[in-house]
């Protein structure tokens, strides 16, 4: 089993400012490494599918690299609706997610 | 835009078996996505159960396996799960999702989540 370690767990940050959240796999994984968000009382929604592509709708802010074992999110300008929790999630002979890193205003 | 629907109790008792049902609207169940289903505890992170596509083809989480059965439907357009022996460890909100195909080595499985239902909570407790 490939397991996913986010970290930090929580961040406390201002808006307008820059975070890049990490996530780190036990075992290389393939090119597709997704980053979830996921507000109080919904469902995740997607924002990053193969380490750096955005999904529909997503601003142009969050961006996503890394290969490997390493990926990170970036969102480049945190606004009021970014704060939430991030998964990251990957595929080997089935999906793990991370354990998420909540992102919490200062 | 596809949407979904999960249905089914919200109660269930220790040792019975767990039975949702997702209900898809907006466009064919029967194209090359896969229907997921996957869970959340209360204040804890996302667990993945399962999967189908229209075949009728399952992959599922082996620590759930022995006890999980997802059927489709694609008459009624709608994806079932079960989860048998069930106990308070079960307690989750489940969400019923589409997951884009992901292709490796010409063996397909799903891939990223890209439209989820709003997800049920189910609470086992006598």
């Amino acid at each position: 089993e490939i397991v996913l370690t986010q970290s930090p767990a929580t961040l406390s940050l201002s808006p307008g400012e820059r975070v890049t959240l990490s996530c780190r796999a036990s075992q290389r994984v393939s090119s597709f490494l997704a980053w979830y968000q996921q507000k109080p009382g919904q469902a995740p929604r997607l924002v990053i599918y193969d380490a750096s592509n955005r999904a529909a709708g997503i601003p142009a802010r969050f961006s996503g690299s890394g290969s490997g074992t390493d990926f990170t999110l970036t969102i480049s300008s945190l606004e009021p609706e970014d704060f939430a929790v991030y998964y990251c999630q990957q595929r080997s002979n089935w999906i793990t997610f991370g354990q998420g890193t909540r992102l919490e205003i200062k | 835009q596809v949407q979904l629907q999960e249905s089914g109790p919200g109660l269930v008792k220790p040792s019975g078996t767990l039975s949702l049902t997702c209900a898809v609207s907006g466009g064919s169940i029967s194209i090359s996505y896969w229907w997921s289903w996957v869970r959340q505890p209360p204040g804890k992170g996302l667990e993945w159960i399962g999967e189908i596509y229209h075949s009728g083809t399952t992959n599922y989480n082996p620590s759930l396996r022995n006890r999980v059965t997802i059927l489709v439907d694609t008459s009624k357009k709608q994806f079932s799960l079960k989860l048998k022996s069930v106990t308070a460890a079960d307690t989750a909100v489940y969400y019923c999702a589409r997951a884009r195909p992901y292709c490796r080595n010409a063996v397909c499985s799903g891939g990223p989540i890209d439209f989820w239902g709003q997800g049920t909570l189910v609470t086992v407790s006598s």
